[in-house]
């Protein structure tokens, strides 16, 4: 199975702030990759797909990057709804695998 | 407007069967390269990729999970199913149904989600 390791597994933010969560494979998985949000209670969201393309309706703060191993999910300016849980997952090869997940918190 | 909703029990004792039912709605299960996935997160723990079963019938399993494991579907009612056999406290967890987008080509991604269903598997 793929490997996938996130990092760091918590981060505290303020309201503004640029952050950047990295993800890494353990095999190189080309550009398969995707990222979620996902809050206490709701239905987590697709964010980015094909590790830089953002779903339709997601706000240009966030972007995606990466290739190969190595993928990055920054958010220029954190906005108050931000603050979630964040998991990269690769889809190129089943099981299709999650990273361990990013907590945001407020600062 | 796309939903899904997981259902199913709120407990189950080991060794029981676990039955879980995704009932979507806003597109079709027949609809072509339309695939539904099922995924857990136990307390504490990464998502973990179950299963996924698409418009054909073609049905696709978690190595791990893969004896214990069934999905179908019942294209009529919009529903798809999930059984999972021999629960086992660790199983405890909650579960999603998701839609894997049919416009995205490029990957396979999940652009719609349900809310989940908490299992807890206790005596």
């Amino acid at each position: 199975d793929v490997q996938m390791t996130q990092s760091p597994s918590s981060l505290s933010a303020s309201v503004g702030d640029r952050v950047t969560i990295t993800c890494r494979a353990s095999q190189i998985i080309n550009t398969d990759l995707n990222w979620y949000q996902h809050k206490p209670g709701k239905a987590p969201k697709l964010l980015i797909y094909a590790a830089s393309t953002l779903q339709t309706g997601v706000p240009s703060r966030f972007r995606g990057s990466g290739s190969g191993t190595d993928f990055t999910l920054t958010i220029s300016s954190l906005q108050p709804e931000d603050f979630a849980t964040y998991s990269c997952q690769q889809s190129y090869t089943t099981p299709y695998t999650f990273g361990q997940g990013t907590k945001l918190e407020i600062k | 407007q796309v939903t899904l909703k997981e259902s199913g029990p709120v407990l189950v004792k080991p060794t029981e069967t676990l039955t879980l039912t995704c009932t979507v709605s806003g597109f079709s299960l027949s609809n072509a390269k339309m695939g539904v996935t099922w995924i857990r997160q136990s307390p504490g723990k990464a998502l973990e990729w179950l299963a996924h079963i698409f418009s054909l019938d073609e049905k696709v399993y978690s190595t791990s999970l893969k004896s214990r494991l069934t999905i179908s579907k019942d294209t009529s009612k919009s529903q798809v199913f999930l059984t999972m056999t021999n629960m086992d406290p660790v199983d405890t967890a909650t579960y999603y149904c998701a839609r894997i987008s049919p416009e995205i080509v490029v990957v396979e991604a999940f652009d719609f989600w349900g809310p989940g269903t908490m299992v807890t598997v206790s005596s």
